[in-house]
């Protein structure tokens, strides 16, 4: 157990809707991360958050936006849903800005499947 | 911006043979380097890093990799594998710039 949670686990939703992912970092833990899984294009670095601010930005849609809020915790926002967007989207959190040096703990991810 | 490469999408190996999984990285400016492991249905963790110092690093469940600025390269090699290693394997590597990338994963099956 890495002491990051996310919910839900899974999220099965339609096209063109939205849907929010959450995600609690290790107690202590100031930055937050967010990757996207797929089979396609493998694991994608998203978005960092150090302690509410964005220190880094990834291959992240405009569709898609996130916040860390004042407890630390993370939500990620997908919004106008396409096919193409079901993945396992993982949470990470670390205790330093530097996302090339800290070790990063894992989340056990969030499965979202667009039908 | 640095790019990591692992040569192997799968590995098939018999239970207590050695293993090594490959991994290369090309970048301008000093790197970091590290190795995760995806067991099944999990998220990934952390097996080994170099920052800097000695170019030889060990990790959990005895795993070690070598850094090898000549042939940038940072391969991953345990002596003796069991079937609970059977995972996928990611390579990545860091800098100062805030930046980080992942390999693609080398998947690990690990034979009776």
């Amino acid at each position: 157990d890495s002491g990051v949670t996310q919910t839900p686990k899974h999220l099965i939703t339609a096209t063109g809707q939205r849907v929010t992912l959450r995600c609690s970092p290790r107690s202590g833990d100031l930055s937050v991360y967010w990757y996207q899984q797929s089979l396609d294009q493998g694991l994608q670095f998203l978005i960092q958050y150090y302690n509410g601010e964005e220190r880094a930005k990834g291959n992240i849609l405009e569709r898609f936006s996130a916040q860390q809020f004042p407890d630390l915790h993370s939500e990620l926002n997908l919004s106008s849903l396409e096919l193409g967007d079901s993945a396992l989207y993982f949470c990470a959190s670390s205790s330093q800005t530097g996302m090339g040096t800290d070790t990063q703990y894992f989340g056990p991810g969030t499965r979202l499947t667009v039908l | 911006a640095q790019s990591v490469t692992q040569l192997d999408s799968q590995v098939p190996v018999f239970e207590e043979a050695p293993v090594e999984l490959r991994c290369n990285y090309s970048s301008s400016v000093s790197v970091y380097l590290f190795w995760y492991v995806q067991y099944p249905n999990q998220g990934l963790q952390l097996l080994l890093k170099y920052l800097s110092g000695s170019t030889l690093v060990k990790g959990i469940n005895g795993f070690e990799a070598e850094f090898n600025k000549s042939q940038t390269s940072f391969h991953l090699r345990k002596p003796s594998v069991h079937i609970s290693d059977t995972a996928e394997y990611f390579c990545a590597v860091g800098s100062n710039n805030n930046d980080m990338r992942f390999g693609a994963g080398t998947r690990l099956t690990v034979k009776p």
